[in-house]
């Protein structure tokens, strides 16, 4: 099993560009969710998705779109990037949500992006 | 307000002896408390849970830690550190949805745990 993956792991934008990030579980978990991290603080929810079709926003979820048309995907969206989101993004997934028994996350490498 | 904090930006300890990352936290309700741990350029792995049962954990990589709900703290322990033991360790808690919300998982700041050899 590769587990969570991402692509690309690094990218650079010029304010103004935009990009997706693509995220891809074979574990066939049903929540996936997009965090970022930034120096000095902990992981920060931008938006999640508790099935395939569905997604919600997370706690900072401006400036980015996310979709999830297949269940193993989701991806994550700038359409118009901005120096604030200059950060490390990581995608997540699990079995079950938080309220549930298999909740713990499994993670990918992250990417890390640039926005000039 | 709910939070989770870890007070030490870093930790250091020789290799062979115990270690402790700290981890405090505020939630209504009953917390599920959870333990990462981020090496170099990775992805969290996740190392162990408390939800119910037990106060102490046992998890992935000898580590285990320590469920106290009168001090609210849930602290990460080692008996024998190794220098490969030397990451980002993150606590995290659920915090119930409230009016019409979902389950949110609040990470802490993270502890830099640094095993001298």
């Amino acid at each position: 099993n590769a587990g969570v993956t991402q692509t690309p792991k690094f990218r650079v934008l010029k304010t103004g560009q935009s990009m997706t990030l693509l995220c891809a579980q074979d574990m066939n978990h049903e929540y996936m969710y997009w965090y970022r991290q930034d120096p000095g603080m902990g992981l920060r929810l931008i938006h999640y998705s508790v099935g395939e079709g569905t997604t919600a926003k997370g706690e900072v979820p401006d400036g980015y779109n996310v979709s999830r048309l297949k269940k193993q995907n989701f991806l994550l969206g700038l359409e118009s990037a901005a120096p604030s989101q200059t950060s490390v993004y990581f995608c997540a997934s699990s079995l079950t949500g938080l309220g549930g028994i298999y909740n713990e996350q499994f993670f990918g490498p992250g990417t890390r992006l640039t926005v000039l | 307000a709910q939070s989770v904090a870890q007070p030490e930006d870093q930790v250091n300890v020789a290799e062979g002896n115990p270690l402790t990352v700290k981890c405090t936290y505020s939630v209504s309700g009953n917390p599920y408390l959870f333990w990462y741990v981020q090496y170099p350029n990775r992805g969290l792995q996740f190392l162990l849970k408390y939800i119910t049962g037990d106060n102490l954990v046992k998890g992935s990589y000898g580590f285990e830690a320590e469920f106290n709900k009168s001090q609210t703290s849930f602290h990460l322990k080692k008996p024998s550190a190794l220098v490969s033991d030397s990451a980002l360790y993150f606590c995290a808690v659920r915090v119930p949805p409230s009016g019409g919300g979902y389950n949110k998982l609040i990470f802490g700041a993270g502890t830099r745990l640094a095993v001298h050899p």
